[in-house]
């Protein structure tokens, strides 16, 4: 089972800020993706990463994928309360043979206050 | 609305009883996939069914089982359940039988309590 580590694990910022969350593996990835979660909602695709090196930009927020396919990051700008949200990685393995699922990673709790 | 639907939203129950969670996937969507979500474990896949076939099986209990029937609506049966199987269950629907890089659609997830 391929592990997705995800950092911070919280983060708490203030309206106007930037900041950028993180996510790492051991593993090559075919590729990425970032799904926000707010409560009492399943996740919600943002984007989805393929290419090594690859960036995104969706408004304020700019997704990055690893030239090595193991990393990835997601940078807000100028950081709104309407951000706060679950921020989940995923990934879906190299192909093995088997059937491939999409696997999360442990996710980043944005709080951004007014 | 993801079109993804789950139901009941709530459910509180006591220790060794038996639920069944249901799910009906987003139109023309083949593929089901059962997701558990508890604070220390994260989102953790189960089990996930394609046209009514079992396709691919992660960390779900021997005391869970799941099935897909001929209209593609999924069902997740818990039984002799315990306080740590407290968690969001989640259903996801996509088009594919295996992960091509495309997104899953959620539904809004059933809070189990189990008391």
């Amino acid at each position: 089972t391929q592990l997705l580590e995800q950092s911070p694990q919280f983060l708490s910022i203030q309206e106007g800020e930037n900041l950028t969350v993180y996510c790492n593996s051991s593993s090559v990835f075919s590729s990425l993706q970032w799904y926000r979660q707010e409560p009492g909602e399943g996740p919600v695709l943002l984007v989805t990463v393929v290419t090594g090196g690859e960036v995104k930009k969706l408004k304020r927020l700019t997704f990055q994928f690893g030239d090595a396919r193991k990393d990835s990051s997601l940078h807000i700008t100028a950081a709104q309360p309407g951000d706060t949200g679950l921020y989940l990685c995923a990934g879906g393995a190299v192909p093995s043979g088997s059937a491939r699922q999409l696997t999360f990673g442990s996710g980043t709790q944005l709080t951004v206050l007014p | 609305d993801s079109g993804v639907t789950q139901t009941p939203k709530h459910l509180i129950t006591a220790t060794g009883q038996r639920v069944t969670l249901r799910c009906s996937p987003r139109s023309g969507d083949l593929s089901v996939y059962w997701y558990q979500q508890s604070l220390d474990q994260g989102l953790q896949f189960l089990i996930q069914y394609y046209n009514g076939e079992e396709r691919a099986k992660g960390n779900i209990l021997e005391r869970f089982s799941a099935q897909q029937f001929p209209d593609l609506h999924s069902e997740l049966n818990l039984s002799s359940l315990e306080l740590g199987d407290s968690a969001l269950y989640f259903c996801a629907s996509s088009e594919h039988s295996d992960w091509l890089g495309y997104g899953y659609t959620f539904g809004s997830g059933t809070r189990l309590t189990v008391v």
